[in-house]
């Protein structure tokens, strides 16, 4: 079966933290995305990769970066935290056609 | 620009009858379109996707959408619904200059609260 799993559930940070997000996926697939959903806007593209250390932003990567060094994980990184990053993140996988297959998210709270 | 919409916040069905989740877009070229259903604290889970051919599609849990390219519309369908499909959807079209990369544009989400 299909599996897309990323690190924490719930996680609670500091302004100003840096923060790791991971996200593993056991398909071989070689498209990896970072989402970020809130309340009213729906899902919002932060990062995508598609291929081993190639990346290319999305349509809000302010204030992240990603980091892909093995094909199974893909990792996004919050330099410096800031409240308004508070949100629930998504991570997904695909190839070609299939849409995408979605983790079970992590709900971040920077206070 | 690229964009979906959803235009109802939130559908109330009573158990047993049909639903009907809207959701047009304005996206260039031929898209792929696809739903998602979130359950509360969980990921996205893939209900149905069109590519091409029919424009009636089947996908899980009983759910069917009706693409209608002269609407750009792709409204999710079930004929009775349970209770147990009260969740959150998700309308998304493939960004047509993503490539084969696979970019999704994501509607904002209808709420589904299905009534005993």
């Amino acid at each position: 079966d299909v599996k897309v799993t990323q690190s924490s559930r719930y996680l609670v940070k500091r302004t100003g933290e840096k923060v790791f997000l991971e996200c593993v996926q056991d398909m071989d697939h070689e498209n990896m995305f970072w989402y970020r959903q809130d309340p009213g806007l729906g899902l919002r593209l932060i990062y995508f990769s598609y291929d081993v250390k190639m990346k290319e932003k999305g349509d809000i990567p302010e204030g992240y970066s990603v980091s892909r060094e093995k094909k199974e994980r893909f990792s996004l990184i919050l330099e410096s935290a800031s409240t308004n990053q508070t949100s629930m993140y998504l991570c997904a996988s695909s190839i070609p056609g299939t849409g995408g297959y979605f983790g079970p998210g992590t709900r971040l709270t920077v206070t | 620009a690229q964009s979906v919409a959803q235009p109802e916040d939130q559908v109330n069905v009573a158990e047993g009858n049909p639903l009907t989740v809207k959701c047009t877009y304005s996206v260039s070229g031929n898209p792929y379109l696809f739903w998602y259903v979130q359950y509360p604290n969980r990921g996205l889970q893939f209900l149905l996707k069109y590519i091409t051919g029919d424009n009636l599609v089947k996908g899980s849990y009983g759910f069917e959408a009706e693409f209608n390219k002269s609407q750009t519309s792709f409204h999710l369908k079930k004929p009775s619904a349970l209770v147990s499909d009260s969740a959150l959807y998700f309308c998304a079209v493939s960004d047509p200059f993503s490539g084969g990369y696979n970019k999704l544009i994501f509607g904002a989400g209808t709420r589904l609260a299905v009534h005993p």
